[in-house]
């Protein structure tokens, strides 16, 4: 089948590093995206790995094991803000396969 | 860069009535538009991908007579819910892309009440 799972929440505290952890599987790959969303709000992208390896934008990377068929999301230096939903989504021919969703709780 | 819009954010309606959802896309041509439903702490589910000018196609388990889907020119994309009962309360979500496998760009979402 077709299918991503990642963690349904994780806690974590100002300041510190949290990975979020997203495993697939599927016939067809075609890379592994990020998105953050607030409550209420629209998805927001985040990150892009199209190959293995660790992509890099600001305090957010992602990193990909096609082999493995993982990903991470890592968040450094978290703030408040960052509380939200992150989904990983994969694309299937030009669809986006969203997970369940991990929602991340801040604390000061 | 890319924006998409929604219209309305919220809407309320009563059962057995009919909402149309707008989606244009501002800044860009979108050959291809999503329309994805959200549940309450749930994941994003596509509903149905349209390309401009011809039919939408249709996720398995959606019923496209129940989800009349537009994309009638390369901006715009409407999504009726017909004879919305309780049940089709949630938040739709609209995403546009210039190409089928370029980057999808998403709307703010719409929030339907159906009472």
């Amino acid at each position: 089948g077709q299918s991503l799972e990642q963690p349904s929440e994780v806690t974590a505290v100002e300041g510190a590093i949290v990975q979020i952890n997203c495993t697939y599987q599927t016939s067809g790959f075609y890379g592994l995206s990020w998105y953050q969303q607030h409550d209420g709000g629209a998805p927001t992208f985040l990150s892009y790995n199209g190959l293995d390896g660790l992509e890099e934008t600001g305090r957010f990377s992602s990193f990909l094991s096609r082999s493995d068929s993982y990903g991470y999301l890592l968040l450094q230096e978290l703030q408040m803000k960052d509380s939200a939903s992150y989904f990983c989504a994969y694309n299937q021919g030009g669809k986006l396969i969203f997970g369940q969703g991990t929602e991340l709780s801040v604390k000061p | 860069g890319a924006v998409v819009s929604q219209h309305p954010s919220r809407v309320i309606c009563k059962s057995g009535t009919s909402v149309k959802i707008e989606c244009r896309s501002l800044d860009f041509q979108a050959t291809t538009m999503f329309w994805y439903r959200q549940f309450p702490k749930q994941s994003l589910m596509l509903m149905a991908t349209s390309n401009e000018g011809s039919k939408a196609t249709y996720e398995q388990g959606v019923e496209k007579d129940k989800f009349l889907i537009n994309h009638a020119s390369l901006t715009l994309s409407t999504l009726t819910v017909t004879s919305a009962h309780p049940e089709d309360s949630s938040f739709y979500i609209c995403s546009a892309a210039d190409t089928a496998d370029n980057e999808q760009f998403f709307g703010p979402g719409t929030r339907l009440t159906v009472l």
